[in-house]
């Protein structure tokens, strides 16, 4: 059973530009949920996804956006982006109804702006 | 505003002596508590977690107590081993708009030495 997935794993971009993040959940999830990690933080939730919706926002400007696929799947997009966006972006999946500790979390992609 | 807090970033314990990180929290309203441990290049993974209604909750060598009154809460692990060097990652779960929301703290740098 293959566990939280993300893809890519690294990505170095340019100021101003676009990233597309992936992330597939455990095999049952449902729910995914994205979260920043800077350096020297911990991880900092971004938002959440259930039923193709978000329905959690943490405090992130609108310059950070996603989309969940009808597979549960999910895509973490972030637009004009700036060198402060260099961090380990984490992905994790659980169930809708699961409890707080039962989230899985990927490997993370960590992007570099320049 | 930092809700959990993880005073310490590193902490450098002999083998088979006692490990203990400790976290305070601000928000009341917490109702589970966890802890994740972090190897580099990999996603945190769940730990152990204790519900606020509890004082102590035990798992193997890994034990959490919780103080409400003093909003503090520590993980003791016993004996320690050179494999758990990571970083442990307090976190809390609360309701926000409906739903199960975790926050996380700094971090704390273990080292096992040998």
């Amino acid at each position: 059973d293959a566990g939280v997935t993300q893809s890519p794993t690294h990505l170095i971009k340019t100021r101003g530009q676009q990233v597309t993040l992936r992330c597939s959940p455990k095999s049952g999830h449902d729910t995914v949920s994205w979260y920043q990690q800077a350096l020297g933080q911990g991880p900092q939730f971004i938002f959440q996804y259930y039923e193709e919706e978000e329905r959690q926002r943490g405090n992130f400007p609108d310059r950070f956006s996603g989309h969940q696929f009808p597979n549960y799947s999910s895509e973490l997009n972030v637009n004009a982006l700036l060198l402060g966006d260099s961090a380990l972006y984490l992905c994790a999946s659980s169930y809708n109804i699961g409890l707080p500790y039962e989230q899985y979390f990927g490997p993370g992609t960590r992007l570099t702006v320049t | 505003d930092q809700q959990v807090k993880q005073n310490s970033p590193s902490l450098s314990v002999q083998e088979g002596r006692i490990s203990i990180l400790n976290c305070d929290y601000t928000n009341s309203m917490f109702d589970y508590f966890l802890w994740y441990k972090k190897y580099p290049a990999e996603g945190p993974t769940f730990l152990i977690s204790i519900s606020s209604i509890k004082d102590k909750n035990e798992d193997g060598r890994f034990t959490v107590f919780l103080n409400k009154s003093a909003k503090h809460l520590s993980l003791h692990i016993v004996p320690s081993q050179p494999g758990d060097s990571a970083v442990y990652f307090c976190a809390a779960s609360g309701h926000s708009g409906g739903y199960q929301k975790v926050t996380f703290g700094t971090g704390t740098k273990l080292q096992v030495i040998p």
